[in-house]
């Protein structure tokens, strides 16, 4: 019974396409994120949603839309894909108590080709 | 500069040993300290979670926070080849942005 899910877990397509990643939580977290991790390993936050509603967004580029139907999904929409795009990208939820941990999900390893 | 700064390793320890990893950062503001654990292709579990400074033991695992002088510790006793992985550490100011490390690679050799 997978807490955090997306879809899918891998993803191979060449540049300038339009893909989506989904995200799917099943644990009543009212906040979910998006994190990229590079091929050195290092995690970076791109956006979080609390209640369906955005509430980080740090500095990534424009053709990342991230879209939050319920407060269970969160989806990311990525346009014209380059090459740089090529990492892993982790779903992931927490509660909204603050002390709370991170719940991920396992992973979408996106190559650009 | 990093916020968080994490040795890339890889530390590679013979099984049995001692695992002892660390973490350095500079936003005094942080107060939530996690460390996860990584396994090749998948994704980052939570490990041990600390509030403010002080010790905390779960098991093998006893994580250190030291906020005076923003370092924090993970260490594993009686390490398995099962722990074998990326560690990473992870850590927040009030609100919910968790920033991490870049992990550090461990191997336990049987």
């Amino acid at each position: 019974d997978t807490a955090v899910s997306q879809t899918p877990k891998y993803l191979v397509t060449q540049m300038g396409n339009d893909k989506s990643i989904k995200c799917e939580q099943n644990l009543g977290h009212d906040t979910m994120y998006w994190y990229k991790q590079d091929s050195k390993k290092f995690l970076k936050i791109m956006f979080s949603y609390n209640n369906k509603e955005l509430i980080i967004n740090e500095t990534v580029p424009n053709r990342f839309s991230p879209k939050s139907p319920d407060k269970a999904h969160l989806n990311l929409h990525i346009n014209s894909l380059e090459l740089g795009d090529s990492a892993v990208y982790f779903c992931a939820s927490s509660s909204e108590d603050r002390a709370g941990g991170y719940t991920f999900g396992s992973g979408t390893r996106l190559t650009v080709v | 500069q990093k916020e968080v700064e994490q040795d890339p390793g890889p530390l590679s320890v013979p099984e049995g040993a001692i695992v002892s990893l660390n973490c350095t950062y500079s936003n005094s503001a942080f107060q939530y300290f996690m460390w996860y654990r990584q396994y090749s292709r998948k994704g980052p579990e939570l490990l041990m979670y600390t509030y403010s400074s002080g010790n905390k033991e779960d098991g093998r695992f006893t994580a250190q926070v030291d906020k005076s002088s923003k370092y924090i510790s993970l260490f594993i006793r009686d390490s398995q080849p099962s722990d074998s992985a990326t560690y990473l550490c992870a850590m927040k100011a009030a609100g919910n942005k968790l920033t991490f490390g870049g992990g550090t690679r461990v191997l336990v050799k049987p």
